[in-house]
């Protein structure tokens, strides 16, 4: 694709329900990256997956968090029973890991917003 | 453990120069990106340094120490358009290949 895409751009949930977030990565991109980023904050890691190998989960924030990458593509983060705190906006990036230099390319991120 | 250090705010005049500095201590050093934020955005890739040295990509510029553990980003000739957030990121190779970002400078341009 041209870009990373990322669905839905906003989502407003219940405390307590569960979300799903989507990211489609640039085709052809082996790694594929996960990050929280609350207003006005830095990047924050959560997942980072690269090719078939086992998805680094060093950054997720607590068993409620979790990721899987279908085929190698199209990657799913899901937050079960969510809470306020974890409103923030999610962005997914990816890279042609290979090139060495690991470019992020970044989608547009999902705003999160949990009453 | 990785950390990375950047000044939280820099104001600057339009026309001017203005470096931002990045420190970073981490283990398996592989290079030092930076990109930029503009507010609402996604952040977007600047410039990577693998070696020491500076590397120049227009109007902005950027220099790694691997012996000093440090970098900088040098934007010239600043127009209103640079106000964004700034982020050194360090690429790490600790069993397997990990990119953390700093807090990001938030660069405030003045006319």
């Amino acid at each position: 694709g041209a870009g990373v895409s990322q669905s839905p751009s906003n989502k407003v949930t219940e405390k307590g329900k569960d979300v799903e977030l989507r990211c489609d990565p640039i085709s052809g991109h082996t790694a594929l990256y996960w990050y929280r980023q609350s207003l006005g904050q830095g990047l924050e890691f959560l997942i980072y997956f690269q090719g078939n190998s086992a998805p680094d989960k060093s950054g997720l924030p607590s068993d409620r968090f979790s990721a899987e990458r279908t085929g190698g593509s199209v990657s799913t983060l899901t937050i079960q029973r969510t809470q306020q705190e974890d409103s923030a906006v999610y962005l997914c990036a990816s890279s042609d890991w290979g090139a060495g230099t690991d470019t992020q390319y970044f989608g547009p991120g999902t705003r999160l917003t949990v009453l | 453990g990785q950390s990375l250090e950047q000044p939280s705010e820099v104001t600057a005049v339009e026309g001017a120069i203005v470096q931002i500095n990045c420190t970073y201590q981490t283990s398996g050093f592989y290079g030092l990106s930076w990109y930029q934020q503009h507010d609402g955005g996604a952040p977007t890739f600047l410039s990577y340094n693998g070696l020491d040295g500076l590397e120049e990509t227009g109007r902005f510029s950027s220099f790694l120490s691997r012996s000093d553990s440090y970098g900088y980003l040098l934007l010239q000739e600043l127009q209103m358009k640079d106000s964004a957030s700034y982020f050194c990121a360090v690429r790490a190779f600790t069993g397997g290949f990990k990119t953390i970002f700093g807090a990001g400078t938030r660069l405030f341009v003045k006319a």
